[in-house]
């Protein structure tokens, strides 16, 4: 079945120590998505690729990078993760009028 | 900027009845798009129902259903015959039609929904 695809499900990583969480899809959408969603909050849209075409949301933190090597693969990097990046992280991919998939999730925990 | 408001932070149903959930938005944009996403304990978010802005019918799923009032910029769910597997938080969600960041999801702020045996 065509989907969405994050690893891990579960990052245990030190505060300051980077990490990277990936997402990859078979859906062959053009369109990918990184949110960040606390609890019982609505995801916090971080950024998105339209293609290779990076946008990056205004109040998105420094700390958090992404890249998209190629249309199936793209990945968060968070350079020196806080307790308050602790969260669910979403990935999620639509073509350009159409709705969103989601992955489901990465739960990052930082000690 | 487009918004929108879900303001039952928490609803209760019986199972086997019916539910409806609320949700408002503001635009000042003619051509659009609505989703209801449900999202279980296990956290994966699922898309349950789509509303195209153009079309005057609303958009029905199963026992999911909505009722889609475009001058009143309201877009509720109703669902019937309530299931305990309903147990899940609920986003409503606009998108516009156009790219760049008029694309993007804007979501309320949920809706936690229980069902009782």
């Amino acid at each position: 079945d065509a989907m969405v695809i994050q690893n891990p499900r579960y990052q245990v990583t030190q505060f300051g120590k980077p990490v990277t969480l990936s997402c990859s899809q078979t859906l062959n959408h053009n369109v990918m998505y990184w949110y960040q969603q606390k609890s019982s909050q609505a995801p916090k849209l971080l950024f998105h690729y339209y293609d290779k075409d990076f946008n990056n949301e205004a109040d998105t933190p420094d700390n958090f990078q992404s890249r998209r090597p190629n249309t199936s693969f793209c990945f968060l990097d968070i350079r020196s993760p806080g307790l308050g990046d602790a969260a669910m992280y979403l990935c999620a991919t639509s073509r350009v009028d159409n709705e969103q998939f989601f992955g489901p999730g990465t739960r990052l925990t930082v000690l | 900027a487009q918004t929108v408001t879900q303001s039952q932070p928490e609803m209760s149903v019986q199972e086997a009845e019916t539910v409806t959930l609320s949700c408002t938005y503001d635009t000042s944009e003619s051509d659009y798009y609505l989703f209801w996403y449900k999202q279980p304990p296990s956290r994966q978010m699922i898309l349950v129902i789509r509303q195209e802005a153009y079309k005057q019918q609303n958009a029905t799923e199963n026992r999911f259903s909505v009722n889609f009032q475009k001058a009143a910029k309201s877009f509720s769910l109703k669902i019937s015959d309530s299931q305990l597997g309903d147990a899940a938080m609920y986003f409503c969600a606009y998108k516009g039609v156009y790219g760049g960041s008029q694309g993007n999801l804007i979501f309320g702020k949920g809706t936690k929904l229980s069902v009782k045996p």
